[in-house]
């Protein structure tokens, strides 16, 4: 069974600029996380989907930041503009239904200059 | 609002010793804990994971254990070796549904 994927792996980027992250999460996988890891910090939920619809965007700096997962399959994060204190690594997990075993992929790492 | 909090921060061991890694959590009302292990540069590994009616889980070398009265969390690696070293995260899924995660314990086995 492959994992959830997630591209690009590392993304360099100089402040004001956009960038934009995308993930495909395991097959059958109904509900889809965005989390920021920010160095020498655990993971923190941005935003979970289930299917194609939003269930919590609370800790989403929706000013700068934007998700959406068409089709309820891939997902795509985008932060527009990106500032200093969003360096951090992005990771993307999915799970059969909210609530269950969460699986997550190798990470975008981001550094914003 | 629920806080994880891991202790020690850092541990640096000798081949071979048992350790153990803490995890507290401020509010017992949870679905499960969940033990990950991130190697530099990685993703998160899943562990162990607890059902809130469970009090321990072991896989192999590792056996965790979860008191939610009290409100924490051990994970035990017996025998460690060098290929344990890695930063060990604790994460509990509460009752909104959230996985909320403790900052870390970065574990370095020396041989």
């Amino acid at each position: 069974e492959a994992g959830v994927a997630q591209s690009p792996r590392y993304k360099i980027i100089e402040k004001r600029q956009s960038v934009a992250f995308w993930c495909n999460p395991i097959s059958g996988h109904a509900t889809l996380y965005w989390y920021q890891q920010i160095l020498g910090q655990g993971p923190k939920l941005l935003i979970q989907f289930q299917n194609n619809g939003v269930v919590d965007d609370s800790q989403l700096p929706k000013d700068r930041f934007s998700a959406e997962r068409l089709k309820g399959v891939d997902s795509t994060l985008k932060i527009q503009p990106a500032k200093l204190e969003d360096s951090a690594v992005y990771l993307c997990a999915s799970s059969q239904k909210a609530g269950y075993e969460q699986y997550f992929g190798p990470g975008t790492r981001l550094t914003v200059t | 609002k629920q806080e994880v909090t891991q202790i020690p921060a850092a541990l640096s061991v000798p081949e071979g010793e048992n350790l153990v890694l803490n995890c507290s959590f401020t509010d017992s009302a949870i679905y499960n804990l969940q033990w990950f292990r991130q190697d530099p540069g990685k993703g998160l590994t899943s562990l162990l994971l607890i059902q809130s009616s469970q009090r321990e889980q072991t896989s192999g070398r590792l056996n965790a254990s979860l008191d939610k009265s009290s409100g924490r969390s051990t994970l035990y690696i017996a025998a460690s070796q060098p290929g344990d070293s890695a930063t060990y995260l604790c994460a509990v899924l509460n009752q909104g549904g959230k996985l909320i995660f403790g900052q870390g314990t970065e574990l370095s086995v020396k041989p």
